[in-house]
C-alpha cells in the first residue's frame, strides 16, 4: 500500500537549471496537491488539481508548472531554478478535497546553489 | 482571504503534562478547521477536524480540540503527553464555500517532549 511517492528525495540544482518533481498515487484520488515548506513558514499552496486534465494556481505558483494527464500523476515542473526555490517540497492527495484528510508524501528537499 | 496564527512556535512540555497548542485564525466567512501533526523526515497526518456539530473534536493519538467561534480560536490539548508526540503541529482553515479547495496552513508548533 504505497499511498503517494515522490520522486527524487533529494536534489541539488545549478541556477538555472530545470528539473521534474515526481508524484504518484495508488489510493484512486481525484484531488492532488502541491506544497513548499520553509522553515517557520508553514505549507504554500504551490498548484492544485480537481481531476486529470484540470489544474489551478495555489498561493505560491510563479516559476513552476504542473500537467495532470493521468489521476496517479501530478508532477510539478521548474524551468529556470532559482535560489528562492530552495524548500522542502510535499505532494498530497485526497478523495474529496480538503475535508478528506490530505494524504502526503514524505517530501522532496530540493537545494538551489 | 482566511489566515491562521500559531500563537507559539516552540512549546517544550514534561512527559505525562497536559499541554495546549495555541490557533488563532481569521476569517470573513464560515471555515472549517484542522490540525495536522508532521513527525521528523515525513509527511502531514491529519489528526482532526471541525466541519460542523460539537465544537469539542476529538482525534487521533488522544487529541481534541475545542472550536471557538467568538474568539476565532481551535486550540489543541492533551491531558498526559507521551514521547512520541514530539512533532510539528499545524493548524489549518478553509473557507466553507463550494469550489474553496485550499487548505491554509499556519507556521507551525514544535512540541518537544521531555523525558
Amino acid at each position: 500500500n504505497a499511498g503517494v511517492t515522490q520522486t527524487p528525495k533529494f536534489r541539488i540544482l545549478k541556477i538555472g537549471q530545470s528539473m521534474t518533481l515526481q508524484c504518484t498515487q495508488d489510493m484512486n484520488h481525484n484531488y492532488m496537491y502541491w506544497y513548499r515548506q520553509d522553515p517557520g513558514m508553514g505549507l504554500k499552496l504551490i498548484y492544485y488539481s480537481v481531476g486529470a486534465g484540470i489544474t489551478d494556481k495555489g498561493e505560491v505558483p510563479n516559476g513552476y508548472n504542473v500537467s495532470r494527464s493521468t489521476t496517479e500523476d501530478f508532477p510539478l515542473r521548474l524551468e529556470l531554478a532559482a535560489p528562492s526555490q530552495t524548500s522542502v517540497y510535499f505532494c498530497a492527495s485526497s478523495s474529496r478535497d480538503r475535508l478528506n484528510p490530505l494524504h502526503f508524501g514524505n517530501g522532496t528537499r530540493l537545494t538551489v546553489t | 482571504a482566511q489566515s491562521v496564527t500559531q500563537l507559539d512556535s516552540q512549546v517544550p512540555v514534561f512527559e505525562e503534562a497536559p499541554v495546549e497548542l495555541r490557533c488563532n485564525y481569521s476569517s470573513s466567512v464560515s471555515v472549517y478547521l484542522f490540525w495536522y501533526v508532521q513527525y521528523p523526515n515525513q509527511g502531514l497526518q491529519l489528526l482532526l477536524k471541525y466541519l460542523s456539530g460539537s465544537t469539542l473534536v476529538k482525534g487521533i493519538n488522544g487529541f481534541e480540540a475545542e472550536f471557538n467561534k467568538s474568539q476565532t480560536s481551535f486550540h489543541l490539548r492533551k491531558p498526559s503527553v507521551h514521547i512520541s508526540d514530539t512533532a510539528e503541529y499545524f493548524c489549518a482553515v478553509s473557507a466553507t464555500g463550494a469550489g474553496s479547495y485550499q487548505l491554509t496552513f499556519g507556521k507551525g508548533t514544535k512540541l518537544s517532549v521531555i523525558p
